[in-house]
């Protein structure tokens, strides 16, 4: 069974600095999807980014950027220029198929807070 | 935002009751999911269904049943509630193909006491 770790229960960064949030996920496939949603105290799912394994380019979003290893099994995300909106709680999540249901398997998650 | 709506958004119940939620959608999508969200696990698949009265297990859906009588409506149901299903409870929508993004509901805190 595909599983993801996120190691990082908390982490904490000054405002306007970048900070980087590890994930690491199992998988036999090939082809997958990873994803990094943010849940704020509203509670709100909320999708950040999104990698497609067969792209060997790195994701980015404004702001956002992954840091893709397919080998090592690693998807980080960086967030550059950090604001007060971004404290959140961050999850990574691993999607086996390409095509059909979205059965995301999800980490733990990562809680994230801004020091101004 | 998606047009998702769960009802009721908080319940407190006794153990061994039935408990029904509801997830209601406006955007026609054909994958509806129901995921739990618990600390130290992040949100684990509950049951989800590809289609009308088409629906499997996912991961955690002992105690849990579900059912799809219309593409907009998805019921997840606690035939007895107990203490461990206390958690916070978020229907999520699909179109499915690709990496087409899924779409959160607000959640649903279920207290069993």
């Amino acid at each position: 069974a595909q599983t993801v770790t996120q190691s990082q229960p908390e982490m904490s960064v000054q405002e306007a600095e970048t900070v980087t949030l590890s994930c690491t996920y199992d998988t036999s496939e090939s082809d997958y999807y990873l994803f990094w949603y943010k849940q704020p105290p509203s509670r709100q799912m909320i999708l950040v980014i999104r990698q497609e394994a067969y792209k060997q380019q790195n994701a980015t979003e404004n702001r956002f950027s992954v840091n893709f290893q397919k080998a090592a099994k690693s998807f980080s995300l960086k967030i550059s220029d950090s604001q007060l909106g971004d404290a959140a709680m961050y999850f990574c999540a691993y999607r086996k198929s390409i095509q059909g249901a979205q059965k995301l398997v999800f980490g733990q998650g990562t809680r994230l807070t801004i020091n101004p | 935002d998606a047009g998702i709506t769960q009802s009721p958004r908080h319940k407190v119940t006794e153990t061994g009751t039935p408990v029904t939620l509801r997830c209601h959608q406006t955007e026609n999508h054909r994958y509806m999911y129901w995921y739990r969200q618990d600390p130290g696990h992040g949100l684990r698949l509950i049951h989800y269904s590809y289609g009308v009265k088409d629906t499997d297990k996912g991961e955690v859906s002992d105690g849990y049943s579900v059912s799809r009588s219309k593409t907009e409506d998805f019921l997840l149901t606690l035939e007895s509630a107990t203490s461990s299903q206390t958690s916070v409870y978020f229907c999520a929508i699909s179109l499915g193909t690709g990496g087409t993004e899924a779409f959160f509901g607000q959640g649903t805190r279920l207290t069993v006491v």
